[in-house]
């Protein structure tokens, strides 16, 4: 299986910071991966599909990068409504897998 | 907009089978991947595995033993059978929507609880 590690697994920012994210690979997945939002006692959400496109609705104060094993998730100018956790995931080969995820919190 | 629906048991009991149905409305079940993905207490998330309209499946080697993905078109519904589940298998367990073109999940069922426990 392809395994995930993102970096940090915590952090806190406070509203108006620009934070970056990583997520690293075990083995290329070129560009196939994902990211998502998830609130606490949700389900994940969409944000970031094949590494830098956004997905609709999803504001532009989101971005990603990256190819090969290493990739980022970029959130600028962070807004109250983004604190929550995030995940990554490869959708290059089955089985799927995710990041063990993020979590965002306010300072 | 599609919307998935889950239903099942939220407490199972050691050794018993998991039950799961997911109730697609709003948009056609033949077509995309149907996925079953679980999350352990304060876990990261877990692929269990997909399927197709056409009934084939694909699922995770570490489960794959133990479980059954199945749907039935006519009521536009899938399911998840997980056999012989044990503590380990206490989890949030969702139901998703794996669009095959974009590679990703782009609709994900409420989630259920379900907890493994005499």
């Amino acid at each position: 299986d392809v395994q995930l590690t993102q970096s940090p697994s915590s952090l806190s920012a406070s509203v108006g910071d620009t934070i970056t994210i990583t997520c690293r690979a075990s083995q290329s997945v070129t560009v196939h991966l994902n990211w998502y939002q998830q609130k606490p006692g949700k389900a994940p959400k969409l944000l970031i599909y094949t590494a830098s496109n956004l997905h609709s609705g999803v504001p532009s104060r989101f971005s990603g990068s990256g190819s090969g094993t290493d990739f980022t998730l970029t959130l600028s100018s962070l807004q109250p409504e983004d604190f929550a956790t995030y995940h990554c995931q490869q959708s290059f080969i089955t089985p799927w897998t995710f990041g063990q995820g993020t979590k965002v919190e306010i300072k | 907009q599609v919307q998935l629906r889950q239903s099942g048991p939220g407490l199972v009991k050691p050794s018993e089978t998991l039950s799961l149905t997911c109730t697609v409305s709003g948009g056609s079940i033949t077509t995309y991947f149907w996925t079953w993905i679980r999350q352990p207490p304060g876990e990261g998330l877990e692929c269990i595995g997909y399927i197709y309209y056409s009934g084939s499946t694909n699922y995770n080697p570490s489960l794959e033993s133990r479980v059954t993905i199945s749907i039935d078109t006519s009521e536009n519904q899938f399911s998840l059978n997980l056999r012989s589940v044990t503590a380990a298998d206490t989890a949030v367990y969702y139901c998703a929507r794996y669009d095959y073109g974009g590679n990703f999940f782009d609709s994900w069922g409420q989630g259920t609880l379900v907890t493994v426990s005499s």
